[in-house]
């Protein structure tokens, strides 16, 4: 079975600093997808970045980027400039080829005017 | 494109009350998924459709909870009777594999539930 760790419950930042969210996962499978999610307070849950894991190259989305490190099974998501907006839960998730998702259980990020 | 509509946005009941949350997925989408989030146990799948017939159902916590998927724009799910413990917020999403392989879940607002 597939697993997802968010070993950081909970960060800050100061506005226009950089920020990196933590995700690890566990999976026997070679090719997969992996996505972050922000869900603010209002509770939709956003799509923020998308990786495929055949892809060596990071995904980047304007201010968001990954590092992703498939041998280490290590998908961390890098916030620049951060703005008062990220405010949110960050969630980790992992599609296998079967097309089922696992999140992890968020990380809640808070930007500090 | 509206997104995937649930409805209703709040419900509060009490306990031992049938209640009925709906989902619209979005046109085109094959896949439609029911997750509960709480603060304890996060995300959690309960049960996902592929062109209306359910694959997955092994997070439905009980009999007490029962999904339905009549055609490719409706779904259902209910909980019979309720429980406080049923609190939650209840999401649906739904998603396109035809589109492309990696096309990530749409996700509607949510249904905070609270039963009372």
């Amino acid at each position: 079975a597939q697993t997802v760790t968010q070993s950081q419950p909970e960060m800050s930042v100061q506005e226009a600093e950089t920020v990196t969210l933590s995700c690890t996962y566990d999976t026997s499978e070679s090719n997969y997808y992996l996505f972050w999610y922000k869900q603010p307070p209002s509770r939709q849950m956003i799509l923020v970045i998308r990786q495929e894991a055949y892809k060596q190259q990071n995904a980047t989305e304007n201010r968001f980027s990954v590092n992703f490190q498939k041998a280490a099974k290590s998908f961390s998501l890098k916030i620049s400039d951060s703005q008062l907006g990220d405010t949110a839960m960050y969630f980790c998730a992992f599609m296998n080829p079967g097309n089922q998702f696992y999140f992890g259980t968020g990380t809640s990020l808070t930007v500090i005017p | 494109d509206a997104g995937v509509i649930q409805s209703p946005r709040h419900e509060v009941t009490e306990m031992g009350q049938e209640v009925t949350l709906r989902c619209k997925p979005i046109s085109g989408h094959d896949y439609l998924f029911w997750y509960r989030q709480t603060m304890m146990r996060g995300l959690e799948l309960l049960i996902y459709f592929n062109n209306n017939v359910p694959i997955d159902d092994s997070g439905m916590p009980e009999d007490r909870f029962s999904a339905k998927m009549p055609n490719a724009s409706f779904s259902t799910l209910k909980i019979q009777p309720s429980e406080p413990r049923d609190s939650a917020v209840y999401f649906c999403a739904s998603r396109s594999r035809v589109s492309s392989y990696n096309s990530p879940l749409h996700f509607g607002n949510g249904t905070r539930l609270t039963v009372t």
